[in-house]
C-alpha cells in the first residue's frame, strides 16, 4: 500500500492563478480530509469528505473547492489563488466506522506558496 | 466554536528528562482525543482516547483523558534527542478534526 499520496510537493503561484492539489489514498477509507497548516499553528480543516459523492466544509473552506467522485481521490481546487493561501496542505484519510479506534492517516503534504 | 488548547507552546529539556504535555478542550459532541507526534513531514499518530482514566501506553509514552475536566496529559519519560518534534492535540467532533496550535518540544543532549 501507498497509503496516502498528495502531488505536487511543491508549488509556487501568482496571485489569481488557479490549481488543483490532488490526493489520492489506497486503503479503501470513507474519510478523507484536507487540512492547511500555517507556521507555529495547528492543522485546520478545510473541507471533508464521508464517501464518494459527498463533501462538508470544515472550518477554513473560502477560496477552495472540492469534489469526490471515487472513494480513492480527492482533490482540492484553489480557485484565484491569494497570498493568505500560502501554507502547507495535508490530505488525510480513514476508515472511521464508528465506535472503533481507527487513525487517520496523513499524506506527506504540500507546500505552496503564493506570490 | 469548538477549541483546543495546548501548553506549554514550547519547551526545553535535557535527554533523560520526563515531561508532560498538556491539551484542553471545549468542543460540543466530543467523540476522541487523539495525538500525533510531527517533525518536519506530517503528523503521525500516537493515540486515540475515548475514555476517562485509561492510560494508553506505547513504550516511553502514555496519555490519560478526564472528560469531567475536558483535558488531557501525555508523557513522555526518559526523554531523547529523537523526541524533539511538534506534538498535536486533537478532539475529534462528529467525523472532523480540531487541533490545537501544538507543543514543540526540544530535547538537548
Amino acid at each position: 500500500n501507498a497509503g496516502v499520496t498528495q502531488t505536487p510537493k511543491f508549488q509556487v503561484l501568482k496571485t489569481g492563478q488557479s490549481m488543483t492539489l490532488q490526493c489520492a489514498q489506497d486503503m479503501n477509507h470513507e474519510y478523507m480530509s484536507w487540512y492547511r497548516q500555517d507556521p507555529g499553528m495547528g492543522l485546520r480543516l478545510i473541507h471533508y469528505s464521508v464517501g464518494a459523492g459527498i463533501t462538508d466544509q470544515g472550518e477554513v473552506p473560502n477560496g477552495y473547492n472540492v469534489s469526490r467522485s471515487t472513494t480513492e481521490d480527492f482533490p482540492l481546487r484553489l480557485l484565484s489563488a491569494a497570498p493568505s493561501q500560502t501554507s502547507v496542505y495535508f490530505c488525510a484519510s480513514s476508515s472511521w466506522r464508528g465506535g472503533a479506534e481507527e487513525t487517520q492517516y496523513f499524506g506527506p503534504g504540500t507546500r505552496l506558496l503564493v506570490l | 466554536e469548538d477549541k483546543v488548547v495546548q501548553s506549554p507552546l514550547s519547551l526545553v529539556v535535557h535527554e533523560g528528562d520526563t515531561v508532560t504535555l498538556n491539551c484542553s478542550y471545549e468542543v460540543t459532541n466530543f467523540r476522541s482525543l487523539l495525538w500525533y507526534k510531527q517533525e518536519k513531514k506530517a503528523p503521525t499518530f500516537l493515540f486515540m482516547l475515548t475514555s476517562s482514566g485509561i492510560e494508553k501506553k506505547s513504550g516511553r509514552l502514555s496519555s490519560i483523558l478526564d472528560k469531567k475536566e475536558l483535558f488531557s496529559i501525555l508523557n513522555i519519560t526518559a526523554t531523547q534527542t529523537g523526541d524533539s518534534a511538534v506534538y498535536l492535540c486533537a478532539v475529534e467532533v462528529w467525523r472532523a478534526l480540531t487541533f490545537g496550535s501544538g507543543t514543540r518540544l526540544q530535547v538537548q543532549p
